[in-house]
């Protein structure tokens, strides 16, 4: 089964603080994805990485940024919270080859005060 | 801007019944089909792919692809209580294997 993993479930942060979300898959994806999802909005695409220290930008990369520095690991930054990225953060992975589809972590509900 | 459009519903129906979810997409270039689940305060758990025109069955779920109209659909029969969630219709788009995800079809399965 693919796992991915999380770094928390649940995150408190100030306005202006640096957050760091951690992502980890074990199924040797080449893809990973960042997501956020609001009610009303569904999910909305941040960025992805295809490979290993490669990102590109999604629908919504501003305040946001992200490092690949392990196939395995895939980190969202926000370099200085603010409350409006208040939302649930969900990671996903895919493989390279097959149906693209994607398996999600169990999400992060970051809320920034 | 390519997009999966869903209604939000709620879709509310009986326990036991046919419980039929749709959506439609605009990038003509999609080639591959999701309907992920997704219970509230939980992530989007994978159900089902479809990637060519018809039907694919797995157990009470069908999927249903029309690429001709854009179209798909998931079809559970025998609606359970256990099926009342967000049912998300996702299709591919763009490069680099992205995909677009529906806002989603919340299902209220009534006992």
């Amino acid at each position: 089964d693919v796992k991915v993993t999380q770094s928390s479930r649940y995150l408190v942060k100030r306005t202006g603080e640096k957050v760091f979300l951690e992502c980890v898959q074990d199924m040797d994806h080449e893809n990973m994805f960042w997501y956020r999802q609001d009610p009303g909005l569904g999910l909305r695409l941040i960025y992805f990485s295809y490979d290993v220290k490669m990102k590109e930008k999604g629908d919504i990369p501003e305040g946001y940024s992200v490092s690949r520095e392990k196939k395995e690991r895939f980190s969202l930054i926000l370099e200085s919270a603010s409350t409006n990225q208040t939302s649930m953060y969900l990671c996903a992975s895919s493989p390279l080859t097959g149906g693209n589809e994607q398996f999600f972590g169990p999400g992060t509900r970051l809320t920034v005060l | 801007q390519k997009e999966v459009e869903q209604n939000s519903g709620p879709l509310s129906v009986p326990e036991g019944a046919i419980a039929s979810l749709n959506c439609t997409y605009s990038d003509r270039g999609s080639q591959s089909f999701f309907w992920y689940r997704q219970y509230s305060g939980k992530s989007p758990e994978l159900i089902m792919s479809i990637y060519s025109n018809g039907d694919k069955e797995d157990g009470r779920f069908t999927a249903q692809l029309n690429k001709a109209s854009q179209y798909v659909s998931l079809l559970i029969r025998d609606s359970q209580p256990s099926d009342s969630a967000t049912y998300l219709c996702a299709a591919t788009s763009g490069g680099y294997q992205k995909v677009t995800f529906g806002i989603g079809t919340k299902l209220q399965v009534i006992p």
